[in-house]
């Protein structure tokens, strides 16, 4: 069984970096082909995408948010980490981990998927 | 950049009526590459629909999906009351871009 578990701190103040770990289980990020990315949600609002670290150590971040990100893995611990610097309160939101994984489509093309399985969510507050 | 659209932004239907949300892109998005995701209050997304038209592991059959190009479509044939909910729309790959969401309440 997949599963994805996100832990950090519940508040942060404004200037200060978060840092999110996201624990997982029932698969390995040295499996060739899988993934784990970060998404939020402000209370109330659509999803945001942050960003992505595959298998290969390869990282992708949104085009808006990549100078304040760092993704990164610890494929012993079953953890990936996410570092979101000089935070705001327009920062708050639900932070949600999740996997998506590589696989061979119908025309023989190695393709990426949707997010498959999420983690349940953490609060993040930022406020002095 | 890619923008994604949703329409309506809520639709109030009965339970047993049929739903269909809209999702536009503003340039062409692979099929190969849209989603569809449910999200319930308090609750993270769940996967219902990849690849534009094929249904997630365990996803019943009254969700489809259907479009190409910039347009594309989620019908829910009858709604049953758990189908009560907010729908996001995805363009994954390289990058991810999810719609601003369509909820779905009870009329």
């Amino acid at each position: 069984q997949v599963t994805l578990r996100e832990s950090g701190p519940a508040l942060v103040k404004p200037t200060q970096t978060l840092t999110l770990t996201c624990t997982f289980s029932g698969f390995s990020l040295s499996t060739s082909g899988m993934c784990v990315s970060w998404i939020r949600q402000p209370p109330g609002k659509a999803l945001e995408w942050l960003a992505r670290i595959d298998w290969d150590d390869d990282k992708y971040y949104s085009t808006s948010l990549k100078t304040r990100l760092t993704i990164s893995k610890d494929t012993s611990k079953n953890q990936v980490v996410l570092t979101m610097t000089n935070m705001d309160p327009v920062d708050t939101a639900t932070y949600y981990c999740a996997r998506n994984r590589y696989y061979y489509d119908s025309s023989g093309y190695f393709v990426v998927s949707a997010f498959d399985i999420w983690g349940q969510g953490t609060m993040v507050t930022v406020s002095s | 950049e890619i923008v994604l659209t949703q329409s309506p932004g809520t639709l109030s239907l009965s339970p047993g009526e049929r739903a269909t949300l809209s999702c536009r892109a503003s340039q062409s998005v692979s099929s190969s590459y849209l989603a569809w995701y449910q999200q319930k209050p308090g609750q993270a997304p769940r996967l219902l629909i990849y690849g534009a038209s094929s249904r997630a592991t365990g996803i019943p059959d009254r969700f489809s999906g259907s479009g190409s190009g910039t347009d594309f479509t989620l019908t829910i044939s009858r709604l049953e009351p758990e189908d009560f909910a907010v729908y996001y729309c995805q363009q994954y790959g390289s990058s991810t871009l999810f719609g601003p969401g369509t909820k779905v309440d009870i009329k």
